[in-house]
């Protein structure tokens, strides 16, 4: 098994751009999730989904959208890039959300947005 | 709002030394408590608490959880440079569907 795969590793975007951020797992999980990470604080919650075709909001949602049309793939959007959304992002993601404990988490992704 | 606040923010240690850090917790209906080690990439799992008082140990590590004062502590003994990484303490809450990470504390663990 890969785990939870993302790409790119890192990326570097013009304010205004968009882009996606990839994210996969074959472990059949039907939790998923994305956070940021700015430096010197924890992860924050962006987006989760709890099975394919369901998505919520987390703590920090504006400015991203997700989709879950498959169990393995999860891909956060950036529809207009801003200098604030320069971070590191990571996908994560559980057997169920009551799993959590057992949550595995991606490599991530460094974008800055100049 | 559910707050997760972990102190000291970072602290410098020499070998062998003993660290103790600490996570308190403002949720509304607690499921568990966990602990990661965060060295330079993503987080990896140390630790799950759900009762209050029953220590779990891993090696050097260990943590304890208190329920009644909504705390927990990380304690590393016999440090080593290895250890050196941000430890992020986070709650999950018994709708099991977010976790709330704390700003973690990095520890920095000289030779």
């Amino acid at each position: 098994n890969a785990g939870v795969t993302q790409t790119p590793k890192f990326q570097v975007l013009k304010t205004g751009q968009s882009m996606t951020l990839q994210c996969a797992q074959d472990m059949n999980h039907e939790y998923m999730s994305w956070y940021r990470q700015d430096p010197g604080m924890g992860l924050r919650l962006i987006h989760y989904s709890v099975g394919a075709g369901i998505t919520d909001q987390g703590e920090v949602p504006n400015g991203y959208n997700v989709s879950r049309s498959t169990t393995e793939d999860f891909p956060l959007r950036l529809l207009s890039a801003a200098p604030s959304q320069t971070s590191v992002y990571f996908c994560a993601s559980a057997e169920e959300s009551w799993g959590q404990e057992t949550q595995y988490f991606g490599p991530g992704t460094r974008l800055l947005v100049l | 709002e559910d707050k997760v606040v972990q102190s000291p923010l970072s602290l410098v240690v020499h070998e062998g030394d003993t660290v103790t850090l600490n996570c308190s917790y403002e949720v509304t209906n607690f499921r568990s408590l966990l602990w990661y080690k965060q060295e330079k990439k993503a987080p990896t799992f140390l630790f799950m608490l759900t009762s209050s008082g029953i220590e779990k140990k891993s090696g050097r590590l260990s943590s304890i959880l208190d329920k009644k004062e909504l705390f927990s502590i990380l304690n590393i003994t016999a440090t080593q440079t290895g250890d050196s990484a941000v430890y992020l303490c986070a709650v999950l809450k018994a709708a099991g569907n977010k976790l709330t990470f704390g700003g973690g504390t990095r520890v920095l663990v000289k030779p």
